[in-house]
């Protein structure tokens, strides 16, 4: 079936350290792979999505994922993290053609410290 | 260009009374998606419209639950009666089938059931 797994419900780090939030997907064929975040009394905000062409995706905010078939990952990076990122950020991935539902990841939270 | 649109913000309401939310897409955008979310968790797929037809309403309950998008561009999600568990954020999405597909959300509407 199809799946997508953020294994960290919850990570904190540092103002102005590295992250890294994990995705990983389960799919047959080629996935289009999204990440999202959600401030707090907010939508849901596009980042970035990866869908054809380079594996590795640049997106809004300063972030970028790559997509790694051979590890079925598609994990979101960024390399110095500002306060203004603590939010949820969630994954969700489709199987290109006709389906068009999305399933989504649980979420990972992230606190940032100063 | 205008993002996805919803009305209210935020509404109280008593058990067993109706409820209605409003949402307009972005202008050109064929696809409308109602989601829920509840505290902590992803969004879940209530209703996807492709035009004014929908095409998948399989996670509806429509015992209380109903939706409408009469001309093919905003649309109206009811809820009557609501009860207690009904609380939680609904949020509203489009897209056009270019592309990834990628779905653009609205700030949702946050829906406290006493």
């Amino acid at each position: 079936a199809q799946s997508v797994t953020q294994p960290d419900i919850h990570i904190t780090v540092s103002e102005g350290a590295s992250l890294e939030l994990r995705c990983n997907y389960s799919y047959g064929a080629t996935p289009y792979l999204f990440w999202y975040v959600q401030s707090p009394g907010q939508g849901l905000q596009l980042l970035l999505k990866y869908f054809s062409g380079d594996t590795l995706v640049q997106g809004i905010k300063g972030f970028e994922a790559e997509f790694k078939r051979s590890q079925s990952s598609f994990n979101l990076r960024k390399p110095s993290v500002h306060w203004s990122d603590a939010a949820e950020y969630f994954c969700a991935g489709r199987n290109a053609g006709n389906n068009r539902k999305l399933i989504w990841g649980l979420g990972t939270s992230l606190a940032v410290n100063p | 260009e205008a993002g996805v649109v919803q009305s209210p913000r935020y509404k109280i309401i008593e058990k067993k009374q109706p409820v209605a939310f409003w949402c307009n897409p972005i202008s050109g955008h064929n696809t409308l998606y109602w989601y829920l979310q509840n505290l902590g968790q992803g969004p879940e797929l209530l209703i996807r419209y492709e035009n004014e037809e929908a095409v998948d309403d399989s996670q509806l309950p429509k015992d209380r639950f109903s939706a409408e998008r009469l001309k093919g561009v905003d649309s109206t999600l009811k809820i009557q009666p609501a009860e207690l568990g009904d609380s939680a954020v609904y949020l509203c999405a489009s897209s056009d089938r270019t592309g990834a597909d990628t779905q653009y959300f609205g700030p949702g509407t946050r829906l406290t059931v006493l």
